[in-house]
Formats: C-alpha cells, structure tokens, sequence
C-alpha cells in the first residue's frame, strides 16, 4: 500500500505565476488535509477536505489561494499569482475517516515551492 | 532513511500530574524537530518548533527539548489538564519531515 504522495517534490515558479499541488491520498483514505511550513516557522494547518467537500479552511489565506479533492483523482492546493512570501514546503496527510480518536493522518513527503 | 520512535505509545494520567512524552530519531542530521497536538476531526496544531541549534524551547505549560547528538527529544507538560487529552506527535524535517507514530494522551479529571 503506497503511502501519501504529493508531487512535484520540488517547484519553482516566477512571481505572478500559477503552482499546482497535487496530493494523492493513501488507497481507502476519503479525508485529506493541507499543510504549510514557512522558513524557521512551524507546520501551520490551511485546509481540510472531504471529497468534494471543504470541511474547514480556516487556515487557508482568503486570496489566491484554493482547494479541490475531487471525486477522482487527488486532491489540489492551487496557489494563483504567486508571490515571494508563499515560498514554503507544504504538506498533504490522509486518514481514512475524520482523524478521531484511533485515526492517524498519514504525511506526504511535502512538496517545496520556491517563488524566484 | 530517518526513523522517528515515541514512548509510550499511550499514556493515562490524574489531573495535575506533570508528565513527559518521549521523541527519539535515527539520523541527527535534522533542520529543526517539531511536538504536534492532534485532536479528531482536526488538523495537527504546532505546539513548539526547536531549531537544530537549540536546545529547548517553551510555551505556556509546555517544554520541549532537543539533545541532537543522541537523538531525543521530549516533552513536559505541566499541571496536566483534562483539555490536553490529545494524541502527541513529533516530526523531524530534514528535506523530508518524518513523523512519529505519536502518543495518545488520556488526562482524567
């Protein structure tokens, strides 16, 4: 059973520029969350989805940013017109349920945006 | 390849007790070590972030501290209170963040 993936590992983009994140959950997983890391900060929660559905995205900036976990296919952080400031790793995790108590949420390798 | 290991992998407590939770990594090769509080339905909530060249760091009731050349990590909770029944997590980043597979923790009123 392959764990979390996220992809790319690594993106660039110029400032103004679109990034895609893509989190592919773990087989059976139905609940996905997003995470941001910035420099010398810790982790902090953006987002979490249901399929097709947005339970809580009190993390998440209210411009430029947006997320989907779509019937198929994995779930996606789109960050629109990037900036300097959005430079950061950011982190997907998958559980099978709602995260309570016996669920744990299962990390991606993160993928490290680096806005030029 | 990192490995991440919390003891115990449960805990129950009375009300009031000071407790310690336990973190220890393989590879001490690390950018910084992170105690994480997870609540169901919810996503993780950083508690305290340790820089690789620091040894300890605080907040509130909460004191986390980090001897990288053994590998470990803990962290001391004090006058425990029912609210912080949750499940600890610690995570290592060094290119990839690995985490541990954490500790539930009970605290009965």
């Amino acid at each position: 059973n392959a764990g979390v993936m996220q992809n790319p590992r690594h993106l660039v983009r110029r400032r103004g520029q679109e990034a895609r994140l893509r989190c592919s959950p773990m087989k059976g997983h139905s609940h996905v969350y997003w995470y941001r890391q910035l420099p010398e900060e810790g982790l902090k929660f953006m987002v979490y989805l249901q399929k097709e559905n947005i339970i809580d995205e009190s993390g998440m900036p209210k411009e430029r940013f947006s997320a989907e976990f779509p019937k198929e296919g994995p779930s996606i952080l789109r960050i629109q017109q990037v900036v300097r400031g959005d430079s950061a790793a950011y982190f997907c995790a998958s559980s099978p349920t709602s995260g309570g108590a016996g669920d744990t949420q299962y990390f991606g390798p993160g993928t490290r945006l680096t806005v030029l | 390849k990192q490995e991440v290991t919390q003891i115990p992998a449960a805990l129950s407590v009375p009300e009031g007790e000071n407790l310690v939770l336990n973190c220890s990594f393989t590879d001490s090769a690390i950018y910084n070590l992170q105690w994480f509080r997870q609540d169901p339905g919810k996503g993780l909530t950083s508690l305290l972030l340790i820089q690789s060249s620091q040894r300890e760091q605080t907040s509130g009731r909460l004191n986390a501290s980090l001897d990288k050349s053994s590998g470990r990590s803990t962290l001391y909770i004090a006058a425990s209170q029912p609210g912080d029944s949750a499940t600890y997590l610690c995570a290592v980043d060094h290119n990839d963040m690995r985490f541990g597979a954490g500790t539930r923790l009970t605290v009965k009123p």
